[in-house]
């Protein structure tokens, strides 16, 4: 149980396209879901948190305008990069929080997605 | 705010020595700990948790022990195998920061056979 799926795996995009990430949360509902971007041989950082049917919340630092978040439905997150440059270039994964789950707070992996601007 | 600090890697072992990743925390709450691993290429998979004091963790031949008095939670096993080879996150979440998880930098272990 507590899957986490993303698509695509991999993508490739020209300087100034958009590219949109898929998130779902295969076999449980995720009132939460979360957004890191990882650079190589460094942790994860939190980029945002996305709560269905509202708002995403963005962390410090984080263009909202150019990473565009949408929580449509309990087991469903998307990450739009937009207007994409090389230096977006990175591994990107979500994870989500299952509703049992929220007196421990633990989160669930999606395995990445490695986005390449070229 | 709330941190988690960890052992530098890379750690190197033979197969079948004792593994300890060192993690000790700062919160100001009561934070859940816990211990994800990575393999190369991939997301991170949650390896075993805790949510109180005393509490230990277990799993895969992994474990580790919520010590509140010296804000650690260590990972252990005691006979490491080349499939144990990755990346090992410690990480918190406190419901005081909305249940965001605060990772470690990561310990990369390599196990050689």
């Amino acid at each position: 149980g507590a899957v986490v799926s993303q698509h695509p795996s991999r993508v490739i995009c020209k300087s100034g396209t958009s590219v949109k990430i898929e998130c779902r949360s295969l076999d449980f509902q995720a009132t939460t879901m979360f957004w890191y971007r990882q650079f190589p041989k460094q942790s994860l950082m939190l980029m945002a948190t996305s709560n269905e049917g509202s708002k995403a919340t963005y962390e410090q630092g984080v263009e909202k305008d150019k990473f565009l978040i949408n929580h449509a439905s309990l087991t469903l997150s998307t990450l739009t990069v937009t207007s994409a440059h090389p230096e977006d270039s990175s591994f990107y994964i979500c994870s989500a929080r299952p509703e049992a789950g929220a007196t421990s707070y633990e989160q669930y992996f999606g395995p990445g997605t490695r986005l390449t601007v070229t | 705010g709330d941190s988690v600090t960890q052992m530098e890697g890379p750690v190197t072992l033979s197969e079948e020595a004792f593994l300890t990743i060192n993690c000790t925390y700062t919160a100001t709450g009561y934070p859940s700990l816990f211990w994800y691993v990575q393999y190369p290429g991939e997301g991170l998979q949650l390896l075993l948790k805790a949510t109180k004091a005393d509490d230990k963790g277990s799993n895969k031949g992994f474990e580790a022990t919520y010590r509140k008095e010296t804000t650690s939670f260590h990972l252990e096993k005691g006979s490491v195998q080349v499939s144990d080879s990755a990346v090992y996150f410690c990480a918190l979440s406190d419901r005081n920061q909305g249940g965001k998880l605060i990772f470690g930098q990561g310990t990369e272990l390599s196990v050689k056979p």
